[in-house]
């Protein structure tokens, strides 16, 4: 297997414009997760999806963030309007029920840079 | 919800020196808590964890002790070596919710 796949990744925008990040978990895996990471705070979880279902998404810093998973192979989390102060490595992770849904499978990554 | 507190952000040793490093979880519902390691650039990779039932656990260098009473756990490293220099995250979590990650300590181990 070829692990959790995430593009772009690296990404590099500007102010105002959208942005969308995309996953591809490991096949078999049904739960999947949007973490972002930055000095200051950490890996902060942003959402999550168990069977294709958003169960949590409180961590959603505020509405210009959304996230989808049309089918149990695919995700993507998209930033309209992005800003400066999203700029940040975005991580996606996959994890089977088989392992007790809680070892996580992260993605390389996405860098975003919004200037 | 749950809160993962974690210390310290940085940490030097000495090559063949021990670290440990410290977290302390809210959520007395927790019991699960892995130790992932992140290497510069790199995404970060699961290297123990330890479940509510166990207090102790051991893989060759790394060890993991958990004390449920008081709601902390800790990773300790042996005979610590230069490939061991990375970012530390400890995490909490029960079953039907997301891993929350401490904020990470920086391992230094100079030879």
């Amino acid at each position: 297997d070829a692990g959790v796949i995430q593009s772009p990744r690296h990404e590099v925008t500007e102010m105002g414009q959208e942005v969308t990040l995309r996953c591809k978990p490991i096949s078999g895996h049904n739960s999947l997760f949007w973490y972002r990471q930055t000095m200051m705070r950490g890996l902060e979880l942003l959402i999550y999806f168990n069977n294709n279902v958003p169960i949590d998404d409180s961590g959603m810093p505020e509405d210009r963030f959304s996230a989808k998973m049309p089918n149990a192979s695919f995700s993507t989390l998209k930033i309209q309007p992005s800003e400066p102060r999203d700029s940040a490595v975005y991580f996606c992770a996959s994890s089977a029920p088989s392992q007790g849904g809680e070892k996580l499978f992260f993605g390389s990554g996405t860098q975003l840079s919004v200037l | 919800g749950e809160n993962v507190e974690q210390h310290p952000s940085t940490l030097s040793v000495q090559e063949g020196d021990s670290a440990v490093i410290k977290c302390t979880y809210s959520d007395s519902a927790s019991n699960y808590f892995p130790w992932y390691k992140q290497e510069l650039g790199k995404r970060p990779q699961l290297i123990i964890d330890i479940r509510s039932n166990v207090g102790e656990k051991k893989d060759q260098r790394i060890a993991v002790t958990l004390n449920k009473t008081a709601k902390h756990f800790s990773l300790h490293i042996t005979e610590t070596q230069p490939e061991d220099s990375a970012v530390y995250f400890c995490a909490a979590t029960q079953a039907g919710t997301a891993l929350i990650f401490g904020k990470g300590t920086t391992l230094s181990v100079s030879s």
